[in-house]
C-alpha cells in the first residue's frame, strides 16, 4: 500500500486528454511539500516528467503538465500520442516517514 | 553529459551482502543530494536512501540498519552496502541526483540500473 494513491491504470485514444490523481494526506502533499511526476517508458529506466508541482525540464513537450491542490495533485496529458504509453509514478515527501514517498503508479494505454 | 552508472548487482542468497556501484560522470558526488530507489519486479518505485552535501543520511523504514549508503571523493562513486539481505530485497536499484531548488528535491538524472537478487 503506497502512501500516494494513484489509479492503476488510464486510458484514452490518440488525440485525448487524460488525467492522472495522486492523493495523499496532511503529512506529505497537504503538509505543503511539492509533486514530482516520473515516466516509465517499458523496459527503462524512470525519467523526471514534472517537478514542483507543475515545472516541465527542458525537453519534456507541453502537451504535459501538473497541478496540486489540497491534498492531492494531477498530471494531465493532452493531445495523448502511442509513445505515451508508460507507467507514471507521483513522488513527495513524507513528515511522519521522514523520508521520500512514491504512488503506486499508473499505466497509460493509448487505445 | 551527466551519465551514472550502476554495477555490483548479482545473486545473493537470503542473510548475504551487496555493495552496489554508482559511478558518475558529468557532475561530482559529492556536491550533489544523491539517492537509491528500487523496483521490485512488476511493482512501483520505492526510494530507498539519500546521501546530503553534508554527509547526513536518511534511510527508508524497510532497509534501516540493514543497508548504508556512502560516497568516494576520489573515485567520484556512490555505494550502498546492503547487509542481511531478504528475498523482498529483490529489485532493481537505482541511482539518482537529486536536484535542489524543490521541496523536497527532484530526482532528475537516472542510470540504467543493476538487477539484485535474493534467494536460495
Amino acid at each position: 500500500q503506497s502512501v500516494l494513491t494513484q489509479p492503476p491504470s488510464v486510458s484514452g485514444a490518440p488525440g485525448q486528454r487524460v488525467t492522472i490523481s495522486c492523493t495523499g494526506s496532511s503529512s506529505n502533499i497537504g503538509a505543503g511539500y511539492v509533486v514530482h511526476w516520473y515516466q516509465q517508458l517499458p523496459g527503462t529506466a524512470p525519467k523526471l516528467l514534472i517537478y514542483g508541482n507543475n515545472n516541465r525540464p527542458s525537453g519534456v513537450p507541453d502537451r504535459f503538465s501538473g497541478s496540486k491542490s489540497g491534498t492531492s495533485a494531477s498530471l494531465a496529458i493532452t493531445g495523448l500520442q502511442a509513445e505515451d504509453e508508460a507507467d507514471y509514478y507521483c513522488q513527495s515527501y513524507d513528515s511522519s516517514l521522514r523520508g521520500w514517498v512514491f504512488g503506486g503508479g499508473t499505466k497509460v494505454t493509448v487505445l | 553529459e551527466v551519465q551514472l552508472v550502476e554495477s555490483g548487482g548479482g545473486l545473493v542468497q537470503p542473510g548475504g551482502s551487496l555493495r552496489l556501484s554508482c559511478v558518475a560522470s558529468g557532475i561530482t558526488v559529492s556536491s550533489n543530494y544523491m539517492s537509491w530507489v528500487r523496483q521490485a519486479p512488476g511493482k512501483g518505485l520505492e526510494w530507498v536512501s539519500v546521501i546530503y552535501r553534508d554527509g547526513r543520511t536518511l534511510y527508508a523504514d524497510s532497509v534501516k540498519g540493514r543497508f548504508t549508503i556512502s560516497r568516494d571523493s576520489s573515485r567520484n562513486t556512490l555505494y550502498l552496502q546492503m547487509n542481511s539481505l531478504r528475498p523482498e530485497d529483490t529489485a532493481v536499484y537505482y541511482c539518482t541526483r537529486d536536484a535542489t531548488g524543490t521541496n523536497p528535491n527532484h530526482m532528475d538524472v537516472w542510470g540504467e540500473g543493476t538487477t539484485v537478487s535474493v534467494s536460495s
